[in-house]
């Protein structure tokens, strides 16, 4: 019983397309995000949404577009894909600010070629 | 600008020894700190909240320590095994949750 799921777990892509990824929890949680993890393993926030409402807009490229379309579905589109955004991309999940703590998914792989 | 940081050395102890871990924060006051525990492709895994106004907690062979005053907070695992072998991170939170770089444990037999 998956918690957080996303999908794919790996993507490997051109240079120029665009793709996107898909998150869904079930934990019933009300905040949902996105961090990337460079190869550094460093966890950075891109996007929190708390019940579709989109509450963190990191200083990320406008090529980065979240989506949430109910409080259980977070998805990340991103346009014109570029060598620098090869990374592991996690989707989480926590009640209200966190305090229980943060539910990650599995991460998807992106590789840009 | 806000920062978490963790000794980016991994740490490497004999089993049954006692694993200490640093997680410092500048620029800030989290209201409270996260530990995680990240294997390699899985995404990170909650273990423990600190909040600022408590010095300790415990929960199982786990403790960790919050000192305002030095801005610091220690992540013990007591009777280390193997299979706590794994990539620990530490997170700072209140708004939004800003994590380190996470210190990497290997525990040998």
């Amino acid at each position: 019983d998956t918690a957080v799921s996303q999908t794919p777990k790996y993507l490997v892509t051109q240079m120029g397309n665009d793709k996107s990824i898909k998150c869904e929890q079930n934990l019933g949680h009300d905040t949902m995000y996105w961090y990337k993890q460079d190869s550094k393993k460093f966890l950075k926030i891109m996007f929190s949404y708390n019940n579709k409402e989109l509450i963190i807009n990191e200083t990320v490229p406008n090529r980065f577009s979240p989506k949430s379309p109910d409080k259980a579905h977070l998805n990340l589109h991103i346009n014109s894909l570029e060598l620098g955004d090869s990374a592991v991309y996690f989707c989480a999940s926590s009640q209200d600010q966190g305090d229980d703590g943060y539910t990650f998914g599995s991460g998807t792989r992106l590789t840009v070629v | 600008s806000q920062k978490i940081e963790q000794n980016s050395e991994a740490l490497n102890i004999q089993e049954g020894k006692t694993a200490t871990l640093t997680c410092n924060y500048t620029n800030y006051s989290p209201a409270y700190l996260q530990w995680y525990r990240q294997d390699p492709g899985r995404g990170p895994v909650f273990l423990l909240l600190i909040r600022e106004n408590e010095k300790e907690k415990r929960k199982e062979r786990l403790k960790v320590t919050f000192d305002t005053t030095l801005k610091q907070s220690l992540f013990h695992i007591t009777a280390s095994q193997p299979a706590d072998s794994a990539t620990y991170l530490c997170a700072g939170g209140g708004g939004k949750l800003i994590f380190g770089q996470g210190t990497e444990l290997s525990v040998k037999p």
